[in-house]
């Protein structure tokens, strides 16, 4: 079945510092979601893609979609400590199942 | 606040036992999803119903069981527990895509609060 892969698993950055996560996915997939969920919360959707090569922003955050819908890329400029938290790729094949992967933690010290 | 409410918010059970997790979707919402979270299994999907009906299953054991009733709240039961069953629970709804006053372009979830579960 589909395997939605994330790395990296941690990550501890300085306030002010960018931070990436990355997503790979064993299938096509025919959209992809990001999450994100804060110590001691639940997930809550950021954002969706659907298209080849798509990327959007959301102020200081981008999310990009591969050219063979396989993989996804949320990368943070300039990290404050109100984007602590876990950060979650999930994966959406022809299936109406979303398949999460494990999630990046990032730390960000201020 | 995402409007999915999830009772209760914590259990403490042994093993060998059954429990009801009970989860009401966002107002319009006709789908309920139930995922798994442990810190070493990341957000496992468990089954997906929509209005009613059981549409997708993950990686669900046998032991638990789920259904959503007439008035679109589900049930995730769960019985012969396992210490390995520890974990938190949660249930999210998503809008219907096309058609009807709450359809979204997106078919993104809208998670509950989760429910913790403590096998001892």
């Amino acid at each position: 079945g589909q395997q939605v892969m994330q790395i990296p698993q941690y990550q501890h950055v300085q306030e002010g510092e960018d931070f990436t996560t990355y997503c790979n996915s064993s299938t096509t997939l025919s959209n992809i979601q990001w999450y994100k969920q804060r110590p001691g919360g639940h997930p809550v959707f950021l954002i969706q893609l659907v298209k080849s090569g798509e990327v959007k922003k959301q102020k200081r955050l981008t999310f990009q979609f591969g050219e063979a819908k396989k993989n996804s890329s949320l990368h943070i400029t300039a990290t404050q400590t109100t984007d602590v938290g876990t950060y979650f790729c999930a994966g959406q094949d022809s299936g109406y199942a979303l398949n999460f992967g494990k999630g990046t933690s990032l730390l960000v010290t201020p | 606040d995402s409007g999915v409410t999830q009772t209760p918010k914590h259990l403490i059970t042994a093993t060998g036992q059954r429990v009801t997790l009970r989860c009401s979707p966002r107002s319009g919402d006709l789908s309920v999803y139930w995922y798994q979270q442990s810190l070493d299994q990341g957000l496992q999907f468990l089954i997906q119903y929509y209005n009613g009906e059981e549409r997708a299953k993950g990686n669900i054991l046998e032991r638990f069981s789920a259904q959503q009733f007439p008035d679109l709240h589900s049930e995730l039961n769960l019985s012969s527990l396992e210490l390995g069953d520890s974990a938190l629970y949660f249930c999210a709804s998503s809008p219907p895509t096309s058609g009807g006053l709450y359809r979204s372009s997106y078919n993104e979830q809208f998670f509950g609060p989760g429910t913790r579960l403590t096998v001892l």
